[in-house]
């Protein structure tokens, strides 16, 4: 069956580190991949967009790398702060003509100051 | 980017009774839908709202127990029918233009609690 696998464990970082948050799947071959930021009582936000012949993509302190061998994303946040608290989203769209993303739950990421 | 304004942002709702959540949007969209995030799950979708037409339902949702209306392109509305504690979850509308790989935008969700 097709999944979707993100750290349910929240991860926990000093500010100034880099966070790297994980996206595998199975089964899919994805298109696209996106990232969105969900903070608590909001909804998701829309971050960066990779498609499945790129293998990085860079936005300010964001980076996303895609790896369709190890069928794998990694989204990296360069000198975290406090204010990068919230849940990540990965999101996948496939090939074959589906515009609407399938999502994984989310890993939490805990900045400390 | 689309600002959606979606209402109520909670309620708490007895079992047996209705529950019907507005999504206004600030401009005309070609896409809508409607997701559903239960605690620590991922976001389900439940429906594609179409303008003028019947809802496509995905695989386990049903429209006698999710109805859904879009007038026109910029409102849509879903009702949670004969509510259960097991419907208590997060009730999320979207939005996109429809081009591959394009963001969705979301509300700020409506949190439902059904006791």
């Amino acid at each position: 069956s097709q999944k979707i696998e993100q750290n349910s464990e929240a991860l926990n970082i000093q500010e100034g580190k880099t966070a790297t948050l994980t996206c595998n799947y199975t089964n899919y071959s994805p298109a696209y991949l996106q990232w969105y930021r969900q903070d608590p009582g909001r909804g998701p936000v829309f971050l960066l967009l990779i498609r499945e012949n790129e293998k990085e993509k860079r936005k300010e302190r964001l980076k996303v790398t895609f790896d369709t061998t190890l069928k794998q994303s990694l989204f990296h946040i360069t000198a975290s702060q406090p204010a990068d608290s919230a849940t990540y989203l990965c999101a996948l769209l496939t090939s074959g003509g589906s515009y609407i993303p399938t999502f994984g739950r989310g890993t939490s990421l805990i900045v400390h100051p | 980017s689309a600002v959606i304004s979606q209402k109520p942002s909670r309620d708490i709702c007895q079992r047996g009774t209705s529950l019907t959540i507005q999504c206004q949007v600030d401009s005309q969209v070609t896409m809508m839908f409607w997701y559903r995030q239960q605690p620590g799950q991922s976001l389900t979708l439940i429906a594609t709202a179409n303008q003028g037409s019947e809802a496509t339902y995905e695989s386990g949702f049903v429209i006698d127990k999710f109805p859904i209306s879009r007038p026109n392109l910029t409102f849509s509305t879903l009702t949670v029918s004969n509510l259960s504690p097991e419907d208590s979850s997060i009730y999320l509308c979207s939005v996109g233009n429809g081009g591959m790989g394009s963001p969705l935008h979301f509300g700020n969700g409506t949190r439902l609690t059904v006791t």
